[in-house]
């Protein structure tokens, strides 16, 4: 059974940069044809995809968040990790990983529970 | 980018009825229209993809249905366990969008 959970901080102070690690178990990130991506939903609001990377290792993200995002994996672990920079009150939500299923269809079939990280000083 | 929407944001209903959810997508995306169950405080859960293909172990009283810009997520018959929120994600093109779901609530 593949699960995937997140971690990091739950509090980040604006300007700084929000660094969170997914852990996966039963599944290899680097196995198949999956690919590996951060979600968020602010309070309220619709999710909003941030980006992912390929079990090959490409990334590819969402052009709202610039050049601010980074994902990034280590095999070792087994863990992929998301990095934005330069947060501000606008990055509060609740930050999900989930694995994807098909390039075609890109439907999350396993997802995280979601952690909590709020931008205030 | 394509922007969803899905109405209505939230509806009350009792066990046993028939309840239907759309979501409308901005430009037409054929059949590439994803459906998912979220309970508070748990993972997402997969219902239906590519606009009316079940998800592997989701009851049949869940349905999908549509294609190009409008779609429908129909559960046939409200079971206790199904109060909770729905939303859509395209799956046409990158950035893929969300629909801000739909709280399905006790009446």
């Amino acid at each position: 059974q593949v699960q995937l959970q997140e971690s990091g901080p739950g509090l980040v102070k604006p300007s700084q940069t929000l660094s969170l690690t997914c852990t996966v178990s039963g599944d290899s990130i680097t196995f198949g044809s999956y690919y590996w991506s951060w979600l968020r939903q602010p309070a309220g609001k619709a999710m909003e995809w941030i980006g992912h990377i390929y079990s090959g290792g490409s990334t590819s993200f969402n052009p709202s968040l610039g050049s601010r995002v980074t994902i990034s994996r280590d095999t070792s672990q087994n863990h992929f990790s998301l990095k934005l920079t330069s947060v501000t009150a606008a990055d509060t939500a609740v930050y999900f990983c989930a694995r994807v299923f098909g390039a075609v269809t890109y439907r999350l079939d396993v997802w995280g529970r979601g952690t909590l990280v709020t931008v205030s000083s | 980018d394509i922007q969803m929407t899905q109405s209505p944001s939230s509806l009350s209903a009792s066990i046993g009825d028939r309840v239907t959810i759309t979501c409308r997508a901005s430009k037409n995306i054929r059949t590439f229209l994803n459906w998912y169950q979220q309970r508070p405080g748990t993972a997402p859960k997969p219902l239906i993809h590519s606009a009316s293909n079940l998800q592997s172990g989701v009851p049949s009283r869940f349905s999908g249905g549509g294609s190009g810009t409008d779609f429908t997520l129909t559960i046939s018959s409200l079971q206790p366990e199904d109060f909770a929120t729905y939303f859509c994600q395209q799956s046409f093109s990158s950035p893929y969008s969300f629909g801000q779901g739909t709280k399905v609530e006790i009446k």
